[in-house]
């Protein structure tokens, strides 16, 4: 089976810099999906890492350690539409199925 | 280029009634899967349709039906509906080659009283 650990959590203020992190367990080689969703909203891709290493996206940083079953999104310069719900999803590399197993994930709330 | 289009927004129903969610995936994708997301939690995964079969299926029970259609827009059948189906029923769509990411829907509100 899968299973999956993000803080439930995080609370920060405008300007700064978060990292969400991810342990997840797979039976298989996965890469690492993150997704945003606002509250009332559909859940919108972020960011995959198939291999090790950091991807950057603009504000967005999302890291890979496949032996560590590990990865974290790093958010800098916060803004207040920054908060919302971070989903980490294990995803196979090579073509989407569209099964994809969330977690709780976890609330990012950013305080002026 | 329209993204993944759900209908209706939003549905009241009663017990034991029944439900058709609708689903038109976003153009040049040929699959789509259904995630019911209950309030505070992530989405669960229910089934995936491909060339119109289902492919996977997650632990939902049988009243948890579904269709896709040649176009490859998709339906999502509940029977039966117990308070416990209340939730926002997500739809998204990917590419099967490729490895691309799921684009979702906006979800519907269904809300069983």
């Amino acid at each position: 089976g899968q299973s999956l650990e993000q803080p439930s959590e995080v609370t920060a203020v405008e300007g700064a810099i978060v990292q969400i992190n991810c342990t997840y367990q797979t039976s298989g080689f996965y890469g690492l999906s993150w997704y945003q969703q606002h509250d009332g909203g559909a859940p919108t891709f972020l960011s995959y890492n198939a291999l090790d290493g950091l991807e950057e996206t603009g504000r967005f940083s999302s890291f890979l350690s496949r032996s560590d079953s590990y990865g974290y999104l790093l958010l800098q310069e916060l803004q207040m539409k920054d908060s919302a719900s971070y989903f980490c999803a294990p995803q196979r590399p090579s073509g989407n199925t569209g099964k994809l197993i969330f977690g709780q994930g976890t609330t990012l709330q950013v305080k002026p | 280029d329209a993204g993944v289009t759900q209908s209706p927004t939003h549905l009241i129903k009663t017990r034991g009634q029944q439900v058709t969610l609708r689903c038109s995936p976003k153009s040049g994708h040929d699959t789509v899967s259904w995630y019911q997301q209950a309030l505070g939690q992530g989405p669960q995964f229910i089934f995936q349709y491909y060339e119109e079969e289902e492919r996977q299926r997650g632990n939902f029970p049988d009243r948890f039906s579904g269709h896709q259609f040649p176009n490859y827009s998709s339906e999502l059948n509940v029977n039966a509906l117990l308070l416990g189906d209340s939730a926002l029923y997500l739809c998204a769509s990917t590419k099967t080659e490729g490895g691309s990411p799921l684009h979702f829907g906006n979800g519907t509100r269904l809300t069983v009283t």
